[in-house]
This record gives C-alpha cells, sequence and structure tokens, in this order.
C-alpha cells in the first residue's frame, strides 16, 4: 500500500541552524505531496505541498522539492526560530483518495 | 469566518462504553474527513463524509461509524471501546472540486481517553 517514511525524531536545533527533515514515499501512482505542521494543542495546518515532479513548496522560509527519481520530498529551512517548534508530517495525496501520513518529527528549537 | 470546530475538546469513558465525538467544519465546506492520530504517531484516516455518504473508509473496524448531516456537520461514533482506541481524533474539512486536489483544513481535535 502507498506509505511515507520519515527521519526519526527528536530534531534538536539551536536557533538559526539549518534545518533538514527527510521524507521518502511509497505510492502506486503519481501523488500530490505535502508537509503539515502540528504545534502544541492544535490540529494539523498545511505548510506546503508540490503536485508533479520538480516542482518546489515553499511557505515560512520552508521549502521542499518533489523528486520522483528518488521518491522524496524532504523539508528544508535555512534558518530555524524558537517558534519553529512543532511536528512536522510528510503526506501523500493520490487523485481522489484520502491523505496518507507519516509518523511525523518533533523540532525542538532552542534559543 | 470559524474553522473546524470539535467537540469536546477531551473525553474519558471506560472499555466497553460507546461515545460519540462532533464536528462542524469550515464554512463553506461540503466534505469532512476523520482522523485517529495516536500518541506519537501520524493521523491514520478513518472515514469521509460528502453529501451525507460515506464516501471513502479506513481500515478501521465496523465499531468505527459516522454520519453527515444536511448541513454538513459531522458525528464520529465508537462502540464497545477499547483501550487502544484511545487517541486524538481529528476532524478535517475541505471542498470538492473537480481537480480532485481540494485543501485539507484541520480542527484541534477531540482527545479520547479509554480507561
Amino acid at each position: 500500500g502507498d506509505s511515507v517514511t520519515q527521519m526519526e525524531g527528536p530534531v534538536t536545533l539551536s536557533e538559526e541552524a539549518f534545518l533538514t527533515i527527510n521524507c521518502t514515499y511509497t505510492a502506486t501512482g503519481y501523488p500530490s505531496l505535502f508537509w503539515y505542521v502540528q504545534y502544541p494543542g492544535e490540529g494539523l495546518q498545511l505548510l506546503l505541498k508540490a503536485t508533479k515532479a520538480d516542482d518546489k513548496g515553499s511557505n515560512k522560509g520552508f521549502e521542499a522539492t518533489y523528486r520522483k527519481e528518488t521518491t522524496s520530498f524532504h523539508l528544508e529551512k535555512g534558518s530555524v526560530q524558537v517558534s519553529d517548534s512543532a511536528v512536522y508530517f510528510c503526506a501523500l495525496r493520490l487523485y481522489g483518495q484520502n491523505f496518507v501520513f507519516g509518523p511525523g518529527t518533533r523540532l525542538s528549537v532552542l534559543p | 469566518d470559524a474553522g473546524v470546530t470539535q467537540s469536546p475538546t477531551h473525553l474519558i469513558k471506560t472499555r466497553g462504553q460507546q461515545v460519540t465525538l462532533r464536528c462542524s467544519p469550515k464554512s463553506g465546506h461540503d466534505t469532512v474527513s476523520w482522523y485517529q492520530q495516536a500518541l506519537g504517531q501520524g493521523p491514520q484516516f478513518i472515514f469521509q463524509y460528502y453529501e451525507e455518504e460515506e464516501r471513502q473508509r479506513g481500515n478501521f473496524p465496523d465499531r468505527f461509524s459516522g454520519h453527515q448531516f444536511p448541513n454538513y456537520s459531522s458525528e464520529l461514533n465508537v462502540n464497545a471501546l477499547l483501550l487502544g482506541d484511545s487517541a486524538l481524533y481529528l476532524c478535517a474539512s475541505s471542498r470538492i472540486n473537480r481537480g480532485g486536489d481540494e485543501k485539507l483544513f484541520f480542527g484541534s481535535g477531540t482527545q479520547l481517553s479509554v480507561l
């Protein structure tokens, strides 16, 4: 079946450090790819998405590029802030189907 | 504009009991999906409702059932609760479009504890 794998957390960084959270997927078709973020006590919020190969999604300084050849959608940010501390979920969705989420990666940014 | 609202925020039940969780979608949305998020895991799809019918279903037993009302709000019912049903239950709403690429908006969830 379709699945998403993420790097295990927690990831702990100092403020202004570079962030990479790895995400790879397995899908029977050609999915759209997403990153969602969950802040403490809140639901998930869409961070960015990409719908086809080589697309780059970006938002709030975060970026991820849809790499079909490596079935990856790694999340990056050049300089993290304390306010970026949250759980990040990579997800895929095939046309007309439900979302499939990865297990999440907890990020803690220290001042 | 209110987003997705869920009630209650927290709930404690005992094994064997039944529970009903409620969700009001974001204004303008016609589709509601329910997800179960166990501690330390990603959300798992339970089912989706559109036009008052179950449109898709994930790998959950029949103990999990739902309903959508004419105003698009939805309920999730779980019968014969098990300890393993303890989780955060998330409701997400969207508006169906021809592109099949609708954006999900999530509520803050209902934290269910089964003792």
